[in-house]
């Protein structure tokens, strides 16, 4: 079964900019989260969704977005790029949405922001 | 809510000597714990989880966890360190309804030669 796959891998962007990554989760998976990470700061945690619709979002401003399709692909988009969005976005997908499942992570895309 | 807290952000250790990850949380319901690892330019794989039942937990390449409730801890183990073994290390910790995953900041394992 193949896992999570993110694209692209990498991604050089300006201030000001938007950028949109996209996560496929493995098959058969219906939540997506994605996590934002830094150096020092771990992994912070940025949404979920499951069935199209988000179900957590972490305390981020609203620059950041997301959105899941029916085949249960997500995107998230970063508009007006900062130097601090430089990072390693991480997509996760689990069976279902219960705590207690394993949550499965794809490579990441690193962005860096110049 | 719940929070993570790993102790030593970077830890060092001699080829086949006992590994030590401290990892203590927070959580204002039964939490669920988890050890993932990341290797460079990867993702996170995990390596052991507990949810209910013993409090012993073990995980994949001879990794494992204990669940100690009474001082909140859930620290990584392994008897002999392997060169293999160097990577970066998360805790993480769930609460028992929704999928939301609260992550430490992460302990960055050298093996030494």
């Amino acid at each position: 079964k193949a896992g999570v796959t993110q694209t692209p891998r990498y991604l050089i962007k300006t201030r000001g900019q938007q950028v949109t990554l996209s996560c496929s989760p493995i098959s058969g998976h219906r939540s997506v989260s994605w996590y934002q990470q830094t150096p020092g700061q771990g992994l912070q945690f940025l949404f979920e969704y499951f069935s199209e619709t988000q179900r957590n979002k972490g305390n981020f401003p609203g620059r950041f977005s997301g959105r899941q399709f029916s085949n249960s692909r997500s995107e998230m988009n970063v508009s007006t790029l900062e130097l601090g969005d430089s990072a390693l976005y991480l997509c996760a997908s689990s069976l279902i949405r219960d705590s207690y499942n394993e949550q499965f992570f794809g490579p990441g895309t690193r962005l860096t922001v110049l | 809510a719940q929070s993570v807290t790993q102790l030593g952000s970077h830890v060092s250790v001699s080829e086949g000597a006992l590994v030590l990850l401290r990892c203590n949380y927070s959580s204002s319901v039964p939490p669920y714990l988890f050890w993932y690892v990341q290797y460079p330019n990867q993702g996170l794989q995990l390596l052991l989880k507990y949810t209910t039942g013993a409090t012993l937990v073990k995980g994949i390449n001879g990794f494992e966890a204990e669940f100690k409730k009474s001082e909140t801890s859930f620290h990584l183990t392994k008897p002999s360190a392997h060169m293999s073994d160097a990577a970066e290390y998360f805790c993480a910790v769930s609460a028992n309804t929704g999928n939301q995953f609260y992550f430490g900041t992460g302990t960055s394992l050298t093996v030494i030669p």
